[in-house]
């Protein structure tokens, strides 16, 4: 069975600092892989996806995620956070052929002045 | 409009009563879905209907709990005799396209979300 690990339910962040939000899946096929934010009161929007081809995506928002086959993770990243980052971050996982998106539990990021 | 919505934004139903909540998708757009959202934890998957087929429906929770989207545009998801673990938010997304033969497309595809419904069951 698919799985998505995100580790952290909380990060705290200086403005200007990396952003790092870890996110490990379990599947026994090559699974396309997302990552989704939902900012206060909004809907869920999608950040970035890897489906397939180069392995290092780049989103919205300056944000990018490798695809690491060998760590079975694909982690979220951006260089500097700004405060308007502060939201909440989920992983998400499909097989191919199926219709079901898997979501992690999600990671709240704060972001301090 | 130009995303999705979802009416109400927010319910309040005593346990035993029936409720319906309502997903406009994006016009023209094939997939839709629902999810399930508790308290701290992310979406989990209810159901699929690509145009007005409900192709998947194994994320239902209970016999309780009824899909339909009979002319594939607005949608309808309707839990009866309310129970105290059935509040959560429910979210409603849309996609473009259906799946092709294995389910591609579906998969691939960005899902635009609603704002979701807030179902508190007293």
């Amino acid at each position: 069975a698919q799985s998505v690990t995100q580790l952290g339910s909380h990060v705290s962040v200086s403005e200007g600092a990396l952003v790092l939000l870890r996110c490990n899946y379990s599947s026994s096929v090559p699974p396309y892989l997302f990552w989704y934010v939902q900012y206060p009161n909004q809907g869920l929007q999608l950040l970035l996806k890897y489906t397939t081809g180069a392995t290092l995506v780049k989103g919205i928002n300056g944000f990018e995620a490798e695809f690491k086959k060998s760590e079975t993770s694909f982690h979220l990243t951006k260089p500097s956070a700004h405060m308007s980052d502060a939201a909440e971050y989920f992983c998400a996982v499909v097989l191919g052929g199926g219709f079901k998106t898997i979501f992690g539990a999600g990671t709240r990021l704060f972001v301090k002045a | 409009g130009a995303g999705v919505s979802q009416s109400p934004r927010y319910k309040v139903a005593k346990r035993g009563q029936d409720v319906a909540l309502r997903c406009d998708p994006i016009s023209g757009h094939v997939s839709l879905f629902w999810y399930q959202q508790a308290l701290g934890q992310g979406p989990e998957f209810l159901t699929y209907f690509q145009n007005e087929a409900q192709l998947d429906k194994s994320g239902l929770p209970s016999d309780r709990f009824f899909a339909e989207r009979p002319e594939g545009s607005v949608s309808t998801l309707k839990i009866q005799r309310t129970q105290q673990e059935d509040s959560a938010v429910y979210l409603c997304a849309s996609s473009p396209r259906g799946g092709d033969e294995r389910g591609e497309s579906t998969t691939t595809d960005t899902q635009y979300f609603g704002p979701g419904t807030r179902l508190t069951v007293l």
